[in-house]
């Protein structure tokens, strides 16, 4: 089947610290991924896509790069702010008209 | 333009007593989907409305939980009886065409549910 894996949180940074966060994937078929971002008292926003293998999405200095090869689609930042404080959540949309699968969810505190 | 509400952002209540979750989806977007997430765990898909019309509802855990679509519009998601393993939060999403289309998805603030 369909599944999604985080890596778990919480994670804890410094303002301006290299941000990593970790999602591999379980698809049958060619899958788009995303990046789904809640901040505090708000629903999910997106933040990033990508639709097809070696596809870097990138949106607010967050990357991620679609990586078959890993079944991969970490997300990374090179300078964290304390806004960016969220939860992020990797998400896939199989081939076709299937609903989004998501994973668990990251935490992200980043402190001044 | 308004985005997706949700009614109410938070609902307490006894376990055996009935509640009803609102979404309003954006106007004009004719897919609506509900998920769920407990407490640490995924979000899970509920369902999926395509304007009145369920087009999936695979995820619905049982015949505890209704949704109507009626005429297309707002949708409303009944829980009867609860229990205490529905606690969560409760999204719903809205899209012009489907997330199969490349279609992104809008989130409500979500319906915090406690079922004690």
């Amino acid at each position: 089947g369909n599944s999604v894996t985080q890596m778990e949180g919480p994670v804890t940074l410094s303002e301006e610290a290299f941000l990593t966060i970790n999602c591999t994937y379980t698809a049958t078929g060619y899958p788009s991924l995303f990046w789904y971002v809640q901040y505090p008292g708000e629903g999910l926003q997106l933040l990033l896509k990508a639709t097809k293998a070696d596809d870097k999405g990138s949106n607010k200095g967050f990357e991620a790069t679609y990586r078959k090869e890993t079944t991969s689609f970490h997300l990374e930042k090179g300078s964290v702010q304390v806004s960016d404080s969220a939860v992020y959540f990797c998400a896939l949309s199989p081939s076709g008209n299937t609903p989004l699968v998501f994973g668990k969810g990251t935490r992200l505190s980043v402190i001044a | 333009e308004a985005g997706v509400t949700q009614f109410p952002s938070h609902s307490v209540i006894e376990k055996g007593q009935t509640v009803t979750l609102r979404c309003d989806p954006i106007s004009g977007h004719d897919n609506l989907y509900w998920y769920r997430r407990v407490m640490g765990k995924e979000i899970k898909f509920l369902l999926h409305f395509v304007k009145e019309s369920k087009q999936d509802e695979s995820g619905m855990p049982n015949n505890r939980f209704l949704a109507e679509r009626t005429g297309g519009t707002y949708s409303t998601l009944k829980v009867q009886p609860a229990e205490l393993e529905d606690s969560g939060v409760y999204f719903c999403a809205s899209s012009q065409r489907s997330v199969g289309g490349g279609s992104p998805l809008h989130f409500g603030n979500g319906t915090r549910l406690t079922v004690t």
